[in-house]
């Protein structure tokens, strides 16, 4: 067990409505990266906050936005849902200034029917 | 652009051999390369990461080389059991800290 927890673990929406995932980033650690995986593919990048500024994002809409709070447990919000959204969502915490190791959580299984 | 390739047929070998995985990369200068197991619905672990400077890394069973020159990076499970099926990952780091993944390739270690 990594110490990242996600909630929830599973979630069924429909399209256009709202979604909100949560981290709870291992303790110690800094940084926390989003990654969203399709069937079958490697975990995409969706971005990362450092010390609760936004420190790079991917290829990823608007629709797609975050937070990290003071305690660096972390929001990803993602609007106006799509069908193609359906995945597993990682977060995935790490120490920037002791390694590039990424800890992740068991991840969140969003179904958009 | 950015091209990580990791085989996406399964890699089927027999319990007590030494499976061998490769990551091949393309217009990419990582400083850092990791590899991560991940079983079905659970997020990856990590399990070595290796820098640019370094040829070699072990860690138990575990190996991994990392050529710059061939752009390429091969994992290594020696004397494997069937726990050790899973797919691993392998992941790319230029210095920002942002890793980019592979695909991953499925390891199936058969008793």
């Amino acid at each position: 067990e990594t110490g990242v927890t996600q909630s929830p673990t599973h979630l069924i929406k429909t399209r256009g409505q709202q979604v909100t995932l949560r981290c709870s980033s291992q303790s110690g650690h800094n940084t926390v990266s989003w990654y969203q995986q399709a069937l079958g593919q490697g975990p995409q990048f969706i971005f990362q906050y450092y010390r609760e500024e936004e420190n790079g994002r991917g290829n990823f809409p608007p629709r797609f936005s975050g937070l990290q709070f003071p305690n660096y447990s972390s929001e990803l919000n993602v609007n106006a849902l799509e069908l193609d959204d359906s995945a597993l969502y990682l977060c995935a915490s790490s120490h920037r200034d002791r390694g590039d190791e990424q800890y992740f959580g068991p991840g969140t299984r969003l179904t958009v029917t | 652009s950015q091209k990580i390739e990791q085989n996406s047929e399964a890699l089927n070998i027999q319990e007590g051999k030494t499976a061998t995985l490769t990551c091949n990369y393309t217009n990419y200068s990582p400083a850092y390369l990791q590899w991560y197991r991940q079983d079905p619905g659970r997020g990856p672990v990590f399990l070595l990461l290796i820098r640019e400077n370094e040829k070699e890394k072990r860690k138990e069973r575990l190996k991994v080389t990392f050529d710059t020159t061939l752009k390429q990076s091969l994992f290594h499970i020696t004397a494997s059991q069937p726990a050790d099926s899973a797919t691993y990952l392998c992941a790319l780091d230029g210095g920002s800290y942002i890793p980019t993944f592979g695909r991953g390739t499925s390891l199936i270690v058969h008793p």
